[in-house]
């Protein structure tokens, strides 16, 4: 099966902690990215890599850490800076080949503060 | 930012009826995407039209695109129970690796 996988599911995080989330995907794509979706809203980009080992900051980065050491691999790191936390949390992915525009979204991890 | 902005934000129709929520946008774009979200789901792509295309088909849904009004509409024909998810609008305009999401139409067809 060719995709891309996000666990946990859900994820449940006293304040004060950091907590990490992982995505991996099969699809052979170089670049890879991550989204937050808050209640009724759109996607706002937090980090995105286009290649291993380099990786930018999107339009929400504060609070958050990533990593790229594989190709398949993109996770995500919600440290305690982040004052709101609680989010619906999209991964996505891409081929970075001319002509290839469309991203290919993991199911999705739903983070909770308690 | 947001670049697209959705219309209406929410649409509820018969099953059998067809569907049209529009998409305007702020800045130049290569291309214009639209997505599908069920509720509690990872987006999954619908549709890609060039800036230079003013129009493709894709089974039941129509996309036009106007870049003089810098605006697209997805049109869902014969719209179906199953259809019932929330539905983004994405551009390219920074560059060809991000996409900037619109806030969503949410359709709901009822039975």
């Amino acid at each position: 099966d060719g995709g891309i996988t996000q666990s946990p599911k859900y994820l449940f995080r006293k304040e004060g902690q950091n907590v990490t989330l992982s995505c991996e995907q099969n699809l052979n794509h170089d670049a890879m990215y991550w989204y937050r979706q808050d209640p009724g809203q759109g996607l706002r980009l937090i980090y995105y890599s286009q290649i291993v080992n380099d990786f930018q900051k999107g339009d929400i980065a504060e609070g958050y850490s990533v990593s790229r050491e594989k190709k398949e691999s993109f996770p995500l790191t919600v440290t305690s800076a982040q004052k709101n936390p609680t989010a619906f949390y999209l991964c996505a992915s891409k081929s970075t080949g001319t002509g290839y525009n469309e991203q290919f979204f993991g199911p999705g991890t739903r983070l909770t503060v308690l | 930012s947001q670049q697209g902005e959705e219309d209406p934000q929410a649409l509820s129709i018969q099953e059998g009826e067809n569907a049209t929520m529009n998409c305007s946008y702020k800045t130049s774009i290569n291309n214009l995407q639209w997505y599908r979200q069920n509720s509690g789901r990872g987006l999954v792509h619908l549709i890609l039209i060039r800036s230079n295309e003013r129009e493709k088909h894709s089974g039941r849904l129509r996309v036009t695109l106007d870049t003089s009004k810098k605006s697209s509409s997805l049109l869902i024909t014969a719209s179906r129970a199953a259809d019932t998810a929330s539905y983004f609008c994405a551009t390219d305009a920074d560059s060809s690796y991000k996409l900037i999401f619109g806030s969503g139409t949410r359709l709901l067809v009822r039975p």
